[in-house]
């Protein structure tokens, strides 16, 4: 497997607070990308990075902020949570194959966050 | 970037061929199709991902059609421990990789 560390695993925090959850990688994999799973769906893209400093936004980016300031760690931020930002997070690595701009994924363990 | 639909449930006998479809008439050129699953409860967990050319390897074979517009996943013999939602998805030059909904796939005995 992969190492990818995701931190932490469970949070319990107050709306309103700023959390920040970490991804770790071993792999000095080129992409990193950070995904929210609600009940009943399957992941949603937040943000997710092509490189050192290169981030872009995803499908439900709003509330959500990230930074990549080295290969191995991809941060996310939430500035100040609210209860719609209760969800499972995972992150997801990889790398180019060839011919393929995004090769075999790898995935953390994921990041309990709740928001009360 | 392309948009995939997928059946929400399927069913499949123990050892028979598992054949989940997608759809995703909207991809571009450079769009390579993905797959991956999540059983219950655990985490996701990558399966394959193809452009044109059918794809296999240890977990299933990925058929595109020549179009591009649809694509089968493929479990040659499926167990009661390929019972999971499966879901695919599209990356291209921009990297971006979403996913769509996904298919719950119950493997009965």
């Amino acid at each position: 497997d992969a190492g990818i560390t995701q931190s932490p695993r469970h949070k319990v925090t107050e709306t309103g607070t700023p959390v920040t959850l970490r991804c770790h990688q071993t792999e000095n994999h080129r992409y990193m990308y950070w995904y929210r799973q609600d009940p009943g769906h399957g992941l949603r893209l937040i943000h997710y990075s092509y490189g050192v400093k290169d981030t872009d936004k995803g499908e439900v980016s709003d509330g959500y902020s990230v930074s990549r300031s080295k290969t191995e760690d991809f941060l996310l931020t939430l500035e100040s949570a609210t209860s719609s930002q209760t969800s499972v997070y995972f992150c997801a690595i990889s790398e180019p194959s060839p011919g393929a701009y995004v090769g075999t994924i790898y995935f953390g363990e994921g990041s309990w966050l709740t928001v009360v | 970037d392309a948009k995939t639909t997928q059946p929400p449930s399927m069913d499949c006998a123990e050892g028979r061929a598992a054949n989940l479809p997608c759809n995703h008439s909207t991809i571009s050129g450079n769009e390579y199709v993905y797959w991956y699953r999540q059983i219950h409860s655990q985490g996701p967990q990558y399966i394959i991902h193809g452009l044109k050319n059918n794809e296999t390897n240890e977990m299933a074979s990925l058929i595109i059609t020549e179009d591009r517009k649809s694509s089968t996943l493929i479990l040659p013999h499926a167990t009661l421990r390929d019972t999971a939602v499966y879901y695919c998805g599209g990356a291209g030059n921009n990297r971006k990789l979403i996913w769509g909904l996904g298919t719950s796939l119950a493997v009965n005995p």
